[in-house]
Formats: structure tokens, sequence, C-alpha cells
């Protein structure tokens, strides 16, 4: 039972434009929403979060957008760079003591010269 | 460095065998979650502890055990170990109970079993 699913294994997208990762989920439980950024050989790192009672969180070039109703959140990155390629996975606290991320599957971006 | 330590980053053994994965956690971080990661599988939890004590338990094998030490060190022991074992295995701490502050990953152990 996916709960985070990121239905989009890969994504490529040209230097300077912008990069869109999408992520659905299915429990209307989740509260908060959390995006991490993985190298090769590296561990994930944490990007960007959103609570649920917001519908944008900004960073920089890093934008996540929440929609409660489609159960839908997006991770924009803009301008996109080379350095940008990695393994992107989104992820959701779930709902009991513990607070154990509940993590997509991943997808993989990269950002071509 | 992200202040999450994790020995050794590779390790390569025999089927049968039997591994023990260590993790030290950022300073002052108290939650400790292990995750293991195979080429066609996300990030599959297996178990947290909390201060020294079990917290949850994912999919982790009952040839894999957890313990969390006094000094808040971590040790994942995999026991038996079978070709589909291989993988990247991560730590990761947390300040607090739960992830809403955000992990922080260390760079993982890739063990390899052959």
């Amino acid at each position: 039972d996916q709960q985070v699913k990121q239905n989009s294994p890969s994504l490529s997208v040209q230097e300077g434009r912008i990069s869109i990762l999408n992520c659905d989920y299915t429990n209307s439980m989740f509260d908060y929403f959390l995006w991490y950024k993985k190298y090769p050989a590296e561990g994930p790192t944490f990007l960007i979060s959103i609570s649920s009672i917001k519908d944008k969180n900004e960073d920089g070039r890093f934008t996540v957008f929440l929609n409660k109703s489609a159960k839908h959140l997006s991770l924009h990155i803009v301008p996109s760079q080379p350095g940008d390629s990695a393994v992107y996975f989104c992820a959701a606290p779930n709902a009991g003591n513990n607070r154990k991320l509940i993590w997509g599957l991943g997808t993989s971006l990269a950002v071509n010269p | 460095d992200s202040g999450v330590t994790q020995t050794p980053k590779h390790l390569i053994t025999a089927t049968g065998q039997r591994v023990t994965l260590r993790c030290s956690p950022r300073s002052g971080d108290l939650s400790v979650y292990w995750y293991q990661q195979s080429l066609d599988q996300g990030l599959q939890f297996l178990i947290q502890y909390y201060n020294g004590e079990e917290r949850a338990k994912g999919n982790i094998l009952e040839r894999f055990s957890a313990q969390q030490f006094p000094d808040l060190h971590s040790e994942l022991n995999l026991s038996s170990l079978e070709l589909g074992d291989s993988a990247l295995y991560f730590c990761a701490s947390t300040p607090m109970g739960g992830p809403s502050y955000g992990y922080t990953f260390g760079s993982g152990t890739r063990l390899t079993v052959v």
C-alpha cells in the first residue's frame, strides 16, 4: 500500500528551465510533507517542507505547492541547474506517535546543460 | 558532513555471514532510524530507536536486529545474509521522537553479499 506516490521515476529538463516533480498521497491524515534530495552514494538531505495549513512554501529556487483537495503536492525548481540532478523523494510523517516517514519511491531528475 | 556518522562505508561479505553496521547520530539527537534502499526499491523503513528504546518497527526481517546504546549510537545487526540483502543501509537521526523537524541522514553503508 503506497501511501505516498511519485509516479514519474525520471524527469529530464534543460538547464534554466523549470523542473516540476510531482507527488500524490492517499492518507488525508498527513499534515506535513517533506522533500529530500539524494545524490548517488550519499544519504538523502532535507530540501524543503510544507505544513498542511499552507498551500505554498518557497525557499530560493525551490517552491513546494500543496493541493489538499487533490492530495497532491509538487516541487518546482526554477531555474534548474545541472547540480540539481539527483533523486528527489517526497515523504510524509504518519499519524502515529512515532511519526515515522512514509516515503515515495523517488524521481530521478536530470538537468542537461 | 551531516553530523550523522555511519561505518563502514562499504562492506562485502559472503552469504550466511553476519555483519554489524554502526551509526552515530548527530549531537543532541535522541532518535535513530534505520532504512534500507535496494536497487529497485525506495527507502524502506526498518526500525526506530528513541533514547535507547525501540519506538517503531517497519519491514525488518527476523534475521535483522538493532539496538541503541546509552551513548545513543546504534548498531544494526544482519545475520544469515542472503544475496537479496545487498543494499544501501542508511541511518538517520532527529532531535525528538518524530521527523517533522526533518531527518539528518548519514552517507550510508553499502553492503554487498556475494
